[in-house]
Parts: C-alpha cells; sequence; structure tokens
C-alpha cells in the first residue's frame, strides 16, 4: 500500500517557466493538502481539496498558483511564470477525510516533497 | 482561525538528558493536536495526537505530550533523547470548520549531541 506520492522529487525551471507538481494521495484518502516549506521556515499551508472539489484555498498566493484534484488522477499543483522567490520545498498530504465522528480523519500522511529551484 | 506557536526555535541537548519542546495555541473551536517529526530532506511522519480522552499522550519512539486546556499548551517530552531523534519538530492544530484545515509552527530543530 504505497504512501503519498509525489513528483517530480526534483524541479529546476527558469524564470518565466511553468512548474507542475503532481500528487496522488494514499489509498483510501480522499482529501489532499499542499503545504510550502521555505529554508529555515515551518509548513505554511497553501489549499485543501477534495476530488473536483477546493475546500479552502486561502494560502494561496492570488497570481500564478492554482491547484487541482479531478475525478481520475492525481491532485496537481501549478505555478505559472515562476520567479526565484518560488523556490521551495512543496509538500502533499492527504487524510481520510472530513467527518469529525471519523476518528483520524483529520491526520495527515505527507509524501517525501517535491524541490522546487527556480534560476 | 487557529495559530500555533512554537517557543523555541533551536534546542540543543546532550544524549540521554530529557527534552521538552514547547508549544501553545490559540483557537476560537475545539481543536485537534498533533506532534510532527521531519528528518532531512524527508516528508513529515506524525509522532503523537490528541483527538479527545486522555490529556498524556503518548506516541512513537519514547515522546509523549500532554494537552493542558487552561494553558492552551501541547509540549512534547522525551525522558531521555538519543543522537537519532535529531530532526525538525513541528507541532499543529487541527479544527473542523466544515472541513478540517491543519496549521502547523515554524518547528523547533533538535539537535542532540553526544
Amino acid at each position: 500500500n504505497a504512501g503519498v506520492m509525489q513528483n517530480p522529487r526534483h524541479l529546476v525551471r527558469r524564470r518565466g517557466q511553468e512548474a507542475r507538481l503532481r500528487c496522488s494521495p494514499m489509498k483510501g484518502h480522499s482529501h489532499v493538502y499542499w503545504y510550502r516549506q521555505l529554508p529555515e521556515e515551518g509548513l505554511k499551508f497553501m489549499v485543501y481539496l477534495q476530488k473536483e472539489n477546493i475546500i479552502d484555498e486561502s494560502g494561496m498566493p492570488k497570481e500564478r498558483f492554482s491547484a487541482e484534484f479531478p475525478k481520475e488522477g492525481p491532485s496537481i499543483l501549478r505555478i505559472q511564470q515562476v520567479v526565484r522567490g518560488d523556490s521551495a520545498a512543496y509538500f502533499c498530504a492527504s487524510s481520510p477525510g472530513t467527518s469529525p465522528l471519523r476518528s483520524g480523519a483529520n491526520v495527515l500522511t505527507f509524501g517525501a516533497g517535491s524541490r522546487l529551484t527556480v534560476l | 482561525a487557529q495559530s500555533v506557536t512554537q517557543l523555541d526555535s533551536q534546542v540543543p541537548v546532550f544524549e540521554e538528558a530529557p527534552v521538552e519542546l514547547r508549544c501553545n495555541y490559540s483557537s476560537s473551536v475545539s481543536v485537534y493536536l498533533f506532534w510532527y517529526v521531519q528528518y532531512p530532506n524527508q516528508g513529515l511522519q506524525l509522532l503523537l495526537k490528541y483527538l479527545s480522552g486522555s490529556t498524556l499522550v503518548k506516541g512513537i519512539n519514547g515522546f509523549e505530550a500532554e494537552f493542558n486546556k487552561s494553558q492552551t499548551s501541547f509540549h512534547l517530552r522525551k525522558p531521555s533523547v538519543h543522537i537519532s531523534d535529531t530532526a525538525e519538530y513541528f507541532c499543529a492544530v487541527s479544527a473542523f470548520t466544515g472541513g478540517f484545515k491543519t496549521i502547523f509552527g515554524a518547528g523547533t530543530r533538535l539537535f542532540v549531541k553526544a
């Protein structure tokens, strides 16, 4: 039973290019979260998705960033026209669901991260 | 809205000594609390969680934490650390507001010295 799979593990882009980061949640998990970790900083919440639905995107920059979790396939975090400040580790996590009555519904399982370097 | 404050950015400690990593939170609703550990170049792993019930929670690798509602704290402790405990530790809070959103503290780097 594979855990949360993220790819690519490392991505190098030049300023102005697009970056696409993919995340396949753990089997049986229906919710995906994206976090950004800058050097020497903690994890900053970006977005929280369910299949075909964005639940909370309050941490997403208003421009250039978007996320989706289609009915089929992985969740994708897309960064358009990247800038040097986008260089960071991007972590995806998944959870089984959102019912507060379900034990462990909000326990996150993390992927190994995707490290984006913008030249 | 929730927030998490980890009071120490770095904690150096000698091997076999006890350690406490401090965490305070704020929230207007009931919360669930977690500690995660991150080893270099890896994702985060769950150490322990408080969902309900006993306020003293035991986790993996000999760690434990105590939920103190009156002080809004969830400090992590280990009576005797090992070199292998060197890592970044994150306190997190989650609340149900139509869906669960988990917020992390800035992290505490535990450095265990021989």
